[in-house]
């Protein structure tokens, strides 16, 4: 079974200061992996994702997240954190195919990360 | 464009009552998912369909029924609501096949069953 693990459920940084929210995962095959964030009282945003090629991905918001299939992670990142990317932040991984054929995403149970002034 | 929409953004049901909680998708995307977000649970889903016609259980779909009226299409029907039900929902939808696979969702409704 597919699975993936959010370590911490809350992050803590000074704006300014570099940020990085974990992930790890397990699965069968070649991951596809994906960062989404939620902000109050919203549906979750897609921000960025690994399919395959370069294993440093950009995504929206200057966020970026780094494929390490040794240690079966891709954390997210951003060099200089803002008040506003204080949000909930999912990490997710492709699941088993169906008999359909379908792969639903397996999320994670999400990391606040606040950004403080 | 409007991406995912969801009705209706939110709801009160006593226990025993029904309900459908409807989506609709203007993104002409093959698959479309529902879940459900708990705190401390991250998204669970409910229900997917992979293709217009085609229904599969996901993770918790005990309480739940689907239909996938059209391409467009996605509702969700609670046939006699539980307090254990009271959680916000969203409806998801994406194109498989073509190397994107990233899920776009609705803005939720939050469903709360006294």
């Amino acid at each position: 079974a597919q699975s993936v693990a959010q370590p911490e459920d809350q992050v803590n940084v000074a704006e300014g200061n570099p940020l990085t929210v974990k992930c790890t995962y397990s699965v069968s095959g070649n991951p596809y992996l994906f960062w989404y964030v939620q902000y109050p009282n919203r549906g979750l945003q897609f921000l960025l994702k690994y399919i395959t090629g370069d294993n440093l991905v950009k995504g929206s918001y200057g966020f970026e997240a780094e494929f390490n299939k040794s240690q079966t992670s891709f954390h997210l990142k951003k060099p200089s954190a803002l008040v506003s990317d204080s949000a909930l932040y999912f990490c997710a991984v492709r699941g088993s195919y169906s008999n359909s054929g379908n792969t639903p995403l397996v999320f994670g149970k999400g990391t606040r990360l606040s950004v403080i002034a | 464009n409007a991406g995912v929409t969801q009705t209706p953004k939110f709801q009160v049901l006593k226990t025993g009552q029904s309900m459908t909680l409807q989506c609709a998708q203007d993104m002409n995307h093959n698959s479309m998912y529902w879940y459900r977000q708990d705190p401390g649970m991250g998204l669970r889903l409910i229900y997917y369909s992979a293709s217009e016609g085609t229904t599969d259980k996901g993770e918790v779909p005990n309480g739940y029924n689907v239909s996938r009226l059209n391409k467009r299409e996605f509702s969700l029907r609670l046939e006699s609501a539980a307090p254990s039900q009271t959680s916000v929902y969203f409806c998801a939808s994406s194109e498989e096949g073509t190397m994107t696979y990233e899920q776009y969702f609705g803005p939720g409704t939050r469903l709360t069953v006294t």
